[in-house]
């Protein structure tokens, strides 16, 4: 069965750092990119980049730029969304979730469970 | 960055209708481009529709996907009582992606 597996929920405090883990099976990890997708409480979905784990090469949503950190190991099919300093603010579901290939135009055709983000003092 | 606004933000209907829901780009997309996802409460969000009218694996006939250029619409044909959700629409350009800001559909 084709599936991501995503890391439990985290409690955090602000200024902590924070990596969350998206595990793939089922598949090949490195055909495949991954994304990340942000749902904040009661709110819609916001991209917040993705990578191709067969180079690590990744791209960011203007709006995350600088404030999040996407990276892969393809030795254990998985992939990380790293903070290295959080806010209040970036507490939020968060998906991970594959993107189908070219012939299905990269929509997200497989999604993690969602993992559960929350930053209180 | 290319920004779409879904219409309505809430429709209210009865099982057995037809709903009808819209996905404005501000400019205009490849057709190849445009996915519409739904989303349960509580639950991770499905594709349903890819290239703005292919139904994804599994999905209904029911449900069906148009449009071209800056308008798309994802139709319902005959509601059933697990699609009262949230419907996003979702377009790919210049390496970025961009979610519609969703409607949910409501049993009336």
């Amino acid at each position: 069965e084709v599936q991501l597996v995503q890391s439990g929920a985290e409690v955090k405090k602000p200024g902590e750092s924070l990596r969350i883990s998206c595990k793939a099976s089922g598949y090949s990890f490195t055909s495949y990119w991954i994304s990340w997708v942000r749902q904040m409480p009661g709110k819609g979905l916001e991209w917040m980049g993705r990578i191709d784990p067969s180079d690590s090469y990744t791209n960011y949503s203007p709006s995350f730029q600088g404030h999040v950190t996407i990276s892969a190991d393809k030795s254990i099919s998985t992939a990380y969304l790293l903070w290295s300093s959080l806010k209040a603010s970036d507490t939020a579901m968060y998906y991970c979730a594959r993107h189908a290939g070219y012939s299905y135009s990269y929509a997200l055709d497989i999604w993690g469970q969602g993992t559960m983000v929350t930053v209180s003092s | 960055e290319i920004v779409l606004t879904q219409s309505p933000g809430t429709l209210s209907l009865s099982p057995g209708e037809r709903a009808t829901l819209s996905c404005r780009a501000s400019q205009s997309l490849s057709s190849s481009y445009l996915a519409w996802y739904q989303q349960n409460l509580g639950q991770a969000p499905r594709l349903l529709i890819y290239g703005a009218s292919s139904r994804a694996t599994g999905i209904p006939d029911r449900f069906s996907g148009s449009g071209s250029g800056t308008d798309f619409t994802l139709t319902i044909s005959r509601l059933e009582p697990e699609d009262f959700a949230v419907y996003y629409c979702q377009q790919y350009g210049s390496s970025l992606w961009t979610f519609g800001q969703g409607t949910k559909v409501e049993i009336k």
